[in-house]
């Protein structure tokens, strides 16, 4: 049983376009995430949803949306996409909202813009 | 907000030594610190966990000991093996949020 998937897990396109990531867990929590993780492994909270709605919004650019049309699922919409959105990105989901919570972390998907 | 630094980036032993990665936090208001483990290809998978009323826990071969006064936190495994070989990052909480640390890629030779 999977607890937290990703699809797709890999993402080649071109700049400019508009790519779609879904993440579906099937623990029963009540919060989401989406992390970005670079090229040197650094790994960073994007957003967090929690009950369907957003709690956390980093400092992230508008062409990034999420979306949470329930608790079980958190997709994450790019728009006009640049070299510098390539990475992974990870779901994650925990239980309660807040920071002290284990958090489980889907596999990933890799997203590459040339 | 909360910073949280990780030593060292990169750590080689030989299969059967101890390898210990250390961690610093900012924020004094933090209280929950895991540590998660990276395969290649894979998501981060919790390994172990401290909260800030906890000096040290221990899980078979991985242990971590919190210093709050200093705020410091370690990572600690013993017996290596080649399995353990992976990146494995440090987080603290922040307001809300979990903050890594950079990840230290531990090599485990036979």
């Amino acid at each position: 049983d999977t607890a937290v998937s990703q699809t797709p897990k890999y993402l080649v396109t071109q700049m400019g376009n508009d790519k779609s990531i879904k993440c579906e867990q099937n623990l029963g929590h009540d919060t989401m995430y989406w992390y970005k993780q670079d090229s040197k492994k650094f790994l960073k909270i994007m957003f967090s949803y929690n009950n369907k709605e957003l709690i956390i919004n980093e400092t992230v650019p508008n062409r990034f949306s999420p979306k949470s049309p329930d608790k079980a699922h958190l997709n994450l919409h790019i728009n006009s996409l640049e070299l510098g959105d390539s990475a992974v990105y990870f779901c994650a989901s925990s239980q309660v909202a807040g920071a002290g919570d284990t958090q489980y972390f889907g596999p990933g998907t890799r997203l590459t813009v040339l | 907000g909360e910073n949280v630094e990780q030593h060292p980036s990169t750590l080689s032993v030989q299969e059967g030594d101890s390898a210990v990665i250390k961690c610093t936090y900012s924020d004094s208001a933090s209280n929950y610190f895991p540590w998660y483990k990276q395969e290649l290809g894979k998501g981060p998978q919790l390994i172990i966990d401290i909260r800030s009323n906890v000096g040290e826990k221990k899980d078979q071969r991985i242990a971590v000991t919190l210093n709050k006064t200093a705020k410091h936190f370690s990572l600690h495994i013993t017996e290596t093996q080649p399995e353990d070989s992976a990146v494995y990052f440090c987080a603290a909480t922040g307001f809300q949020k979990l903050v890594f640390g950079t990840g230290t890629r531990l090599l485990v030779s036979p």
